[in-house]
């Protein structure tokens, strides 16, 4: 798995957006963008994930730059319970079973 | 569906007991996998198995074993507690063409 780089911590305010950056420039061609978020040490929670297209669910949105090697999570109205541990993971999609989690972003939102 | 479940929620071992912690599911996924949690880090993979009777080392496996009898359960022994050794420990389970891992609530080990 390419090796991932997150601020260890960002603040944002209750309804704004929060925008979670993500480094990875070693990522490989057939390699995913995963995140996951962890709340006040439940277990991790997927987000969303994708390859080179940018990608939205009910929960947020992913930006992938176009030669792949960062990403942008984006949390469009973030609420206080959004507050928690995002972990961006990069792995090819075989590897379900195995991701490597890094220390992650932690998100406060404040209100 | 129950999803992911574990058991015991917390425990408390003196150093050189052993235990198993339990994990189960009740989605027919075929790859699970254990994970451990030190306060302030990310999770780290202890084990992982992609089927029943097939199982592999993550990055720390050194201390604990598993076995996969069953697709359903997946039990991490502990064979001899050691203080390095309180964490808190994640099962998680996924299906190939799956993208995401489900995972338990997590136990709290604290070894004395």
């Amino acid at each position: 798995d390419a090796k991932t780089t997150q601020p260890p911590s960002m603040d944002c305010a209750e309804g704004r957006a929060a925008n979670l950056p993500c480094n990875h420039s070693t990522i490989s061609g057939n390699e995913y963008v995963y995140w996951y978020r962890q709340i006040h040490s439940q277990g991790p929670q997927y987000i969303i994930h994708g390859l080179k297209n940018n990608e939205t669910n009910e929960m947020a949105s992913l930006i992938i730059t176009e030669d792949r090697k960062s990403s942008t999570l984006i949390l469009p109205h973030a609420t206080l319970r959004d507050t928690a541990v995002y972990y961006c993971i990069v792995r090819v999609n075989t590897n379900a079973g195995k991701s490597t989690f890094g220390d992650g972003t932690t998100l406060t939102v404040k209100p | 569906n129950a999803g992911v479940t574990q058991t015991p929620k917390f425990q408390v071992l003196k150093t050189g007991q052993s235990m198993t912690l339990q994990c189960a599911q009740d989605m027919n996924h075929e790859y699970m996998s254990w994970y451990r949690q030190d306060p302030g880090m990310g999770l780290r993979l202890i084990h992982y198995s992609v089927g029943a009777g097939i199982t592999d080392q993550g990055e720390v496996p050194n201390g604990y074993n598993v076995s996969r009898s069953t697709t359903e359960d997946f039990p991490l022994r502990l064979l001899s507690a050691a203080p390095s050794q309180t964490s808190v420990y994640f099962c998680a389970s996924t299906q190939p063409g799956v993208e995401t891992q489900y995972f338990g609530p997590g136990t709290r080990l604290l070894v004395l």
